[in-house]
C-alpha cells in the first residue's frame, strides 16, 4: 500500500512571492505518477501538474514546478509569483501505473495555501 | 478539452427521499469515478466504472447505487441517506491510451449534498 504525507496543514505567502509545498510518499512500486491538484473554495479539483516517475526531468507548468527526488520519495511543489487566485487547498496524490480497473489515487491530507495581498 | 460536468450543483434531501446525481464527460474516457469529500479532507473513492462495468466498490453502503448507462454518463442514485452522508460528491474520469491501464483523473465541479 502507498502512503502520501503532506506535513504542512496550512501555509501563507505574500502576493508575488514564491512558496514551496512539501509532499513525501512511500511505495514499493517503480512505475507511478505523482500529481498536485488544487481545490479552490469554488471546490472543483483542478490538476496542477503531473510527474511521471520514470522521467528524471522535473515537470513545470508556467508558474508551477516540482522538485521530484525519487530516491528520497519527495515531491514538492513550487509556486512562483504567487497570485490571489492560487489560494486553495493543495493535494499531493500518488497513482500506481498499470491498473486496468481504474487509476486509483492515494491523496495526502492537503495543504491550505493562502495568498495575501 | 478536459471537462467533466456534474448536476445538480447543490442538493438538499430528506432521509426518506430518492434522488440522483449525474456526471457527464465527452472526452472518450473509459473510466469514471465517484468520490465523497468531507470539508478540509481529501476525496474518498466510492466507485469506479471501467468500460461501463463496475470495477471497484469501496464497501459503500447500499443506500448509494451507481449506474453507468453509457461511456459518457455516470449516475449515483441516493436513497434513505443519513445526515452523515452530507458531503461534496465528486465525479472524475480518466483515459486509457491503450486498452489497459488508466491514467490522469480529471474532476468535475462536484455536487454539494445536504441530508436533513
Amino acid at each position: 500500500a502507498q502512503t502520501v504525507t503532506q506535513s504542512q496543514p496550512e501555509m501563507s505567502v505574500q502576493e508575488a512571492e514564491t512558496v514551496t509545498l512539501s509532499c513525501t510518499y512511500d511505495t514499493s512500486e517503480n512505475n507511478y505518477y505523482l500529481f498536485w491538484y488544487k481545490q479552490p473554495p469554488s471546490r472543483q479539483m483542478i490538476l496542477v501538474i503531473r510527474q511521471e516517475a520514470y522521467k528524471q526531468q522535473n515537470a513545470t507548468e508556467n508558474r508551477f514546478s516540482v522538485n521530484f527526488q525519487k530516491a528520497a520519495k519527495s515531491f514538492s511543489l513550487k509556486i512562483s509569483d504567487s497570485q490571489l487566485g492560487d489560494t486553495a487547498m493543495y493535494f499531493c496524490a500518488f497513482m500506481k501505473l498499470g491498473e486496468t480497473s481504474g487509476s486509483r489515487l492515494t491523496f495526502g491530507e492537503g495543504t491550505q495555501l493562502t495568498v495575501n495581498p | 478539452d478536459t471537462e467533466v460536468t456534474q448536476t445538480p450543483k447543490h442538493l438538499v434531501m430528506g432521509m426518506t427521499n430518492k434522488k440522483s446525481l449525474k456526471c457527464e464527460q465527452h472526452m472518450g474516457h473509459r473510466a469514471m469515478y465517484w468520490y465523497k469529500q468531507k470539508a478540509k479532507k481529501p476525496p474518498e473513492l466510492m466507485f469506479v466504472y471501467s468500460y461501463e462495468k463496475l470495477s471497484i466498490n469501496e464497501s459503500v453502503p447500499s443506500r448509494f447505487s451507481p449506474e453507468c448507462p453509457n461511456s459518457s454518463l455516470l449516475n449515483l442514485h441516493l436513497h434513505a441517506l443519513q445526515p452523515e452522508d452530507s458531503a461534496l460528491y465528486l465525479c472524475a474520469s480518466s483515459h486509457s491510451p491503450t486498452r489497459g491501464a488508466f491514467e490522469t483523473q480529471y474532476f468535475g465541479p462536484g455536487t454539494r449534498l445536504l441530508v436533513l
